[in-house]
């Protein structure tokens, strides 16, 4: 099993491009999770899914979307990039998010220039 | 609205101490308190899961402890080792898997 795959692991955009996350887990989890990790901070939740289909907002979703149309993958689409989305995004995973741990990807880090 | 706080930011202590990481969560109505490490520049290792129904899990030198009822977990380290320095980080969930901002802990020989 490969875990959690994140790509890319490094991209630089300038303001009011478009880019997306990809992220890609092979352990038949149901749930997932879109993190960001500003300098010296915690965690803060973007967005989440629960399932195939099924996505809902965290804490920080301004800026940003996503889609689950397969158990395996959930891509972050940015839109309109901002010097604020400035910073390092770990995808994750758990089987079903009440009694099993959760699995991190290596991160993918962000500059917007 | 879960709202998770870690204290002390930071720790440095000498090779050999005992020491205990605070967490505290808003919501107690959580499925589980996770505990990962975090080293610089890379992604998140999970340590302990503690489940909603328990009130401890341990792994080898680490011990974590639940107290839904105060809204307080705790990870104990026994006998300190300089690669036990990392950022150590709590998750509450409630499906949503929320957050501190984690503790920095420096283990020096």
């Amino acid at each position: 099993n490969a875990g959690v795959t994140q790509t890319p692991k490094f991209r630089i955009l300038k303001i009011g491009q478009s880019m997306t996350l990809q992220c890609a887990q092979d352990m038949n989890h149901n749930y997932m999770y879109w993190y960001r990790q500003d300098p010296g901070m915690g965690l803060k939740l973007i967005y989440y899914s629960v399932g195939a289909g099924i996505t809902d907002k965290g804490e920080v979703p301004n800026g940003y979307n996503v889609s689950r149309s397969t158990t395996e993958d959930f891509p972050l689409r940015l839109e309109l990039a901002a010097p604020s989305q400035t910073s390092v995004y770990f995808c994750a995973s758990s089987f079903n998010g009440q009694n099993t741990e959760a699995f991190f990807g290596q991160g993918t880090r962000l500059t917007v220039v | 609205k879960q709202e998770v706080t870690q204290i002390p930011a930071a720790l440095s202590v000498p090779e050999g101490e005992n020491l205990v990481l605070n967490c505290s969560f808003t919501d107690s109505a959580i499925y589980n308190l996770q505990w990962f490490r975090q080293d610089p520049g890379k992604g998140l290792t999970s340590l302990l899961l503690i489940q909603s129904s328990q009130r401890e899990q341990t792994s080898g030198r680490l011990n974590a402890s639940l107290d839904k009822s105060s809204g307080r977990s705790t990870l104990y380290i026994a006998a300190s080792q300089p690669g036990d320095s990392a950022t150590y980080l709590c998750a509450a969930s409630t499906g949503k898997l929320i957050f501190g901002q984690g503790t920095t802990l420096q283990v020096k020989p």
